[in-house]
């Protein structure tokens, strides 16, 4: 298993421009996580899905933002109408889970966005 | 929430010298992980470490979840540990969605 991949791993886009991400969780996990990073910052939650079900989003998530995992494998997230203060790093990770327990979590490399 | 609190925030250090990384959290965890951010912004998994100690190398680490902190050590410092290492926790009946320290930014000088 080559681990969570993301691309695009660099976006720059005009304000106002829609974007979407991709992320490939390791295949054999069935949660997947979106995070969002500024500079200077730790990560903060965004959403989760298990399987194909999202489970949680965050206060952070405007409708803006949407996220997507159709088929229980790969996820995007979309950010419609970008705004300046869009711009971060966003990360995906994944991880298993077995009833309460949380297992580790691996992180993808991240998708570095610039809304000029 | 959850809050975690990372010290110290900067640390400089001379190769070769020790140091000792501490994460302290406000509330019962199930899980706890140390990271590694590289230059490149990817986290970088040091430790799984809800409780108990763990090796690896130069590096380890103890949680003692009674106590609510965790302690990362690293010995014999190398240049190539510069960088930014965070704390991040899960708790019980949230999804396994990690709250993350704010980091503390280590430099190694040669």
């Amino acid at each position: 298993d080559t681990g969570v991949s993301q691309n695009p791993r660099h976006k720059i886009t005009k304000r106002g421009q829609n974007v979407t991400f991709r992320c490939d969780p390791i295949s054999e996990h069935n949660r997947l996580y979106w995070y969002r990073q500024t500079l200077g910052q730790g990560p903060e939650f965004l959403t989760y899905f298990q399987n194909e079900a999202q489970l949680e989003k965050s206060r952070l998530l405007s409708d803006r933002f949407s996220a997507e995992r159709p088929k229980g494998s790969f996820s995007t997230l979309e950010i419609q109408r970008t705004e300046q203060g869009d711009s971060a790093m966003y990360l995906c990770a994944s991880s298993l889970s077995k009833g309460q327990l949380n297992t580790e979590a691996f992180f993808g490399q991240g998708t570095r966005l610039t809304v000029v | 929430g959850i809050q975690v609190e990372q010290s110290p925030p900067d640390l400089i250090l001379q190769e070769g010298a020790n140091s000792t990384l501490r994460c302290n959290f406000s509330d019962s965890v199930n899980n706890l992980q140390w990271f590694h951010q590289n230059p490149w912004g990817q986290l970088i998994n040091l430790f799984y470490i809800p409780s108990g100690t763990k090796q690896n190398g130069r590096l380890s680490a103890t949680t003692v979840a009674t106590e609510r902190y965790s302690l990362l050590y690293i010995s014999s410092s190398q240049t190539t540990d510069s960088g930014v290492y965070f704390c991040a926790v899960g708790v019980y009946n949230q999804g396994g969605k990690l709250i993350f320290g704010q980091g503390t930014e280590l430099s190694v000088k040669p």
